[in-house]
């Protein structure tokens, strides 16, 4: 079964940098992901597809701020130079033929 | 500029039914694998389904809790995707997103600010 795990929360200062895991199980452990941001009452916004390797393809306008990484099963979302309008709900996605499956999202708070 | 916007959300009883459309511009709608995502509230993102173009088979996938239920659909004449709901239940309550992969794949590059869909009697 095709399964994501996130933490629920994380909280970071104004200015500093966070990194948000996104965990695939076992058995999909080679699959890329894609990012995407929910700030509050809006729809979400694609930031980037991040392959196992680390190789990331990020959406119109995202700032360089935002990068991806890879290790093992994990994916990570790195967010440098912390700003208010990146506290929002953060949710990596993958997929199969027939499914597509989110993680649980991660809500950041921006101190 | 790629816009998707979603409409025809509302208050519906259970056992009812209610069609969500979805207008696109900006991008190749014809090309563009088409997808619905929902959020309940509290919860997180839950995809609901999907349909791929008509040069990929235009075929159509959907999440089990709607199975049966919920069917998706495309005009790509009107640059419209819809999202037909029968059979509603309280749990289908949910802001419902059209989402897309303007290149034909299975991750989403774009979404829409989505419609309300409440589900009570």
């Amino acid at each position: 079964q095709l399964i994501l795990t996130q933490s629920p929360s994380a909280s970071a200062s104004l200015g500093a940098s966070v990194k948000l895991t996104c965990t695939l199980d076992s058995g999909h452990s080679i699959y890329a992901i894609a990012w995407h941001q929910q700030q509050a009452e809006r729809g979400p916004r694609y930031l980037m597809k991040l392959n196992s390797d680390g190789s990331h393809t990020k959406g119109d306008g995202i700032p360089d701020r935002f990068s991806g990484s890879s290790s093992g099963a994990a994916r990570h979302l790195n967010i440098s130079s912390l700003q208010s309008e990146d506290e929002a709900d953060y949710y990596c996605q993958t997929w199969d033929t027939e499914i597509v499956v989110f993680g649980g999202g991660t809500k950041l708070t921006v101190l | 500029e790629v816009q998707l916007v979603e409409s025809g959300g509302g208050l519906v009883k259970p056992g009812g039914s209610l069609r969500l459309s979805c207008e696109a511009s900006g991008f190749t709608f014809s090309n563009a694998w088409l997808n619905w995502v929902r959020r309940a509230p509290g919860k997180g993102l839950e995809w609901v389904g999907r349909i791929k173009s008509k040069t990929d088979g235009g075929t159509t996938d959907s999440a089990a809790p709607v199975k049966g239920r919920f069917s998706v659909s495309r005009d790509d004449s009107k640059k419209t995707l819809y999202l037909q709901m029968n059979s509603l239940k309280a749990e289908d309550t949910a802001v419902y997103y059209c989402t897309t992969s303007t290149f034909g794949g299975y991750y989403f590059d774009y979404w829409g600010q989505g419609t309300l869909v409440t589900v009570s009697s």
